[in-house]
């Protein structure tokens, strides 16, 4: 029962460089969300998805775009990476909006 | 706009010794909340969940949190912590009128003493 897995773990990446965080979960939620940890802070939404075809922004969406074309698959893309974009990534997924939401086990991100 | 607060950034108990780690919220309507617990490299896990009903609920390894509604608060306890309790605790409150994500406290990190 492997729930929700991102891919990859870490990632160094230089300014300007382009590249896909990928999560996908087995458990069929519609429901998914994208998170960056940076410490001290708590985590922070950046964009969400509540089915197939539909996304939205979350608090945190400047440089960061997604796609979800289907129910377990749900990419987070960097166009131009940043130094302000160094954090931990997490992707979660819930069965609804109030329900408990299960993450995955992160992926460490670092631009220099 | 929802927020949860943790007043306490860091908490050092000795094994064996009680815990309660603090939450505060604030949220416009009956809020759903949630204590999870993260690891070193991990993801967060659920401890425990606060929907309606009973006040007092109870999670996984031995953790229970109290909603007291007058407060605004959801603490967390465990009468005895183990040393495999170190970690980070997150509070977070249930997605406001859409399906948004949860809004996190900053976090207490567990310091367990032997």
């Amino acid at each position: 029962n492997a729930g929700v897995t991102q891919t990859p773990k870490f990632r160094i990446l230089k300014i300007g460089q382009s590249m896909t965080l990928q999560c996908a979960q087995d458990m069929n939620h519609n429901y998914m969300y994208w998170y960056r940890q940076d410490p001290g802070m708590g985590l922070k939404l950046i964009y969400y998805s509540v089915g197939a075809g539909i996304t939205d922004k979350g608090e945190v969406p400047n440089g960061y775009n997604v796609s979800r074309s289907t129910t377990e698959d749900f990419p987070l893309r960097l166009e131009l990476a940043a130094p302000s974009q160094t954090s931990v990534y997490f992707c979660a997924s819930s069965y609804g909006a109030n329900q408990p939401q299960h993450f995955g086990d992160g992926t460490r991100l670092s631009i220099l | 706009a929802q927020s949860v607060t943790q007043p306490d950034i860091h908490i050092t108990v000795s094994e064996g010794a009680s815990l309660e780690l603090r939450c505060n919220y604030s949220y416009g309507a009956t809020p759903y909340l949630f204590w999870y617990v993260q690891s070193p490299g991990q993801g967060l896990q659920l401890l425990l969940k606060y929907f309606s009903g009973d006040t007092l609920v109870q999670g996984i390894k031995g953790f229970e949190a109290e909603f007291k509604r007058s407060q605004s608060s959801f603490n967390l306890r465990k009468p005895s912590v183990h040393w495999s309790d170190a970690a980070e605790y997150f509070c977070a409150v249930g997605p406001g009128g859409g399906a948004d994500g949860l809004t996190f406290g900053k976090g207490t990190h567990l310091i367990i003493q032997p």
